[in-house]
């Protein structure tokens, strides 16, 4: 099993423009999470998913954030318009077990200039 | 508000010698302390865990105390190694409720040859 898999890995924007992050999970894992990590915060939990369904936003940080999860197998994090102050590495993670072991993906860099 | 504490962002320390690493949180309800280890350019990986029904856990060179009363927990490295360097997450959660973790700052340990 390849594990989780971000894409991409690093994305260089300007402010202003749309940034699409995408996560395939393990397959049978029943949660997804979406995490940023910054010098300031360290990991901050944005939103997860159960069975798809989105459970808690709460960490979202304004409505210019948004995820998706379509299916089992795919989730997207949107950031529209983006900003300088976005710029992080964003980490997708999945997990079997409530409050368990976090299967983390190896994360996307975006700047936003 | 941060739950989970981790006051030293780094620690350096000599090859052989025991790595301690410190993490304090404040919410009572939570249940179940996982360590993480994150290497640069890549994703968190699952260290250690413990649940709060025991005090220790022990796994080879890695051993995580839990003092409930004084909410505090530790990850003992010993003997350190050069490949131990990386930044250390302390994570918390509440099983049996909300799936959520929730992570420390981090400590970056060095492990000095």
């Amino acid at each position: 099993d390849a594990g989780v898999i971000q894409s991409p890995r690093h994305e260089v924007t300007e402010m202003g423009q749309e940034v699409t992050l995408r996560c395939k999970p393990i397959s049978g894992h029943n949660s997804l999470f979406w995490y940023r990590q910054t010098m300031m915060r360290g990991l901050e939990l944005l939103i997860y998913f159960n069975n798809n369904v989105p459970i808690d936003d709460s960490g979202m940080p304004e409505d210019r954030f948004s995820a998706k999860m379509p299916n089992a197998s795919f989730s997207t994090l949107k950031i529209q318009p983006s900003e300088p102050r976005d710029s992080a590495v964003y980490f997708c993670a999945a997990n079997w077990d409530p409050g368990g072991e976090l299967f983390f993906g190896e994360g996307s860099r975006l700047t936003v200039l | 508000d941060q739950q989970v504490k981790q006051n030293s962002p780094s620690l350096s320390v000599q090859e052989g010698r025991i790595s301690i690493l410190n993490c304090d949180y404040t919410n009572s309800m939570f249940d179940y302390f996982l360590w993480y280890k994150k290497y640069p350019a890549e994703g968190p990986t699952f260290l250690i865990s413990i649940s709060s029904i025991k005090d220790k856990n022990e796994d080879g060179r890695f051993t995580v105390f839990l003092n409930k009363s004084a909410k505090h927990l530790s990850l003992h490295i010993v003997p350190s190694q050069p490949g131990d360097s990386a930044v250390y997450f302390c994570a918390a959660a509440t099983q049996g409720g909300s799936e959520k973790l929730v992570f420390g700052k981090g400590t970056k340990l060095t492990v000095n040859p």
